[in-house]
C-alpha cells in the first residue's frame, strides 16, 4: 500500500524558516517524481514544487521560487521542501503527492494527509 | 499560466441524481485533464485521468468527457458519499494548474 507521510509543519514567524519532511512506503520511491502541493484550509489547491527521480530536475511555483528548496534522499525514500522567509501567505497545508512515473509534469496519483505550515507573529 | 474554470461552485442533489460538473480552460489542454475528490479533512484523491480514465478502485458512475477547453465530470447516480469537492488539474503546461472546485451536496 502506498503511503506517504508529512511531518514538520507548525508555527513559524514571519521570515522564519521550516523543513518539511514526506516520508513514503509501499512503492519503489527512486522510481517516480514527486512534488508538493498546497492548500488553504478552506480554499483551493495550488502546485508548489516537483522533483525528478533523481533530484537533479525541480521546478518551482513563482510564489515560492528563490525561497523554497525542494529535494529527496532515494537511499531513505524521504521527501523534502525546505521553506525560508516565510510569509502570512504561505500558510496552508501542504501534501506530499507522488506522480505516476518519471514525468515531472503529470497528475498527483497519491497524496499524504499534509501537515499544516501557519506563518505568523 | 493556464486558468481552469469551474461551474458551478455548488451542486445541491438527491441521491440517485445525475451530478455534471464542468470545467473550462482558458486555452487548449488537449486531453491532459484530471479530476480529483477530496472530502473534508482528507487528501485530495485521484478519480479520472487524460479526460476519461478511471483510476484505481473508482466506482463506475463517475466518468468524464471534452477535449480542448471544455471538460465534464459526470456521476451518473449520486450516492451519499459522494459528497465532496471536486476538482480539475491540467498537466499541458507549467505551472500545473487546479480549478477552484465544485462543491457536491446530497440533500
Amino acid at each position: 500500500e502506498v503511503q506517504l507521510v508529512e511531518s514538520g509543519g507548525g508555527l513559524v514567524q514571519p521570515g522564519g524558516s521550516l523543513r518539511l519532511s514526506c516520508a513514503a512506503s509501499g512503492f519503489t520511491f527512486h522510481n517516480y517524481a514527486v512534488s508538493w502541493v498546497r492548500q488553504v484550509p478552506g480554499k483551493g489547491l495550488q502546485w508548489v514544487s516537483s522533483i525528478s527521480t533523481s533530484g537533479r530536475d525541480t521546478y518551482y511555483a513563482d510564489s515560492v521560487k528563490g525561497r523554497f528548496t525542494i529535494s529527496r534522499d532515494n537511499s531513505k525514500s524521504t521527501l523534502y521542501l525546505q521553506m525560508n522567509s516565510l510569509r502570512a501567505e504561505d500558510t496552508a497545508i501542504y501534501f506530499c503527492a507522488k506522480l505516476p512515473g518519471v514525468i515531472i509534469l503529470d497528475y498527483f496519483d497519491y497524496w499524504g494527509q499534509g501537515t499544516l505550515v501557519t506563518v505568523s507573529s | 499560466e493556464i486558468v481552469l474554470t469551474q461551474s458551478p461552485a455548488t451542486l445541491s442533489l438527491s441521491s440517485g441524481e445525475r451530478a455534471t460538473l464542468s470545467c473550462r480552460a482558458s486555452q487548449s489542454v488537449f486531453n491532459y485533464l484530471a479530476w480529483y475528490q477530496q472530502k473534508p479533512g482528507q487528501a485530495p484523491r485521484l478519480l479520472i485521468s487524460d479526460v476519461s480514465k478511471r483510476a484505481t478502485g473508482i466506482p463506475a458512475r463517475f466518468g468524464g468527457s471534452g477535449s480542448g477547453t471544455d471538460f465534464t465530470l459526470t456521476i451518473s447516480s449520486l450516492e451519499p458519499e459522494d459528497s465532496a469537492i471536486y476538482y480539475c488539474q491540467q498537466r499541458t503546461k507549467w505551472p500545473q494548474t487546479f480549478g477552484g472546485g465544485t462543491k457536491v451536496e446530497i440533500k
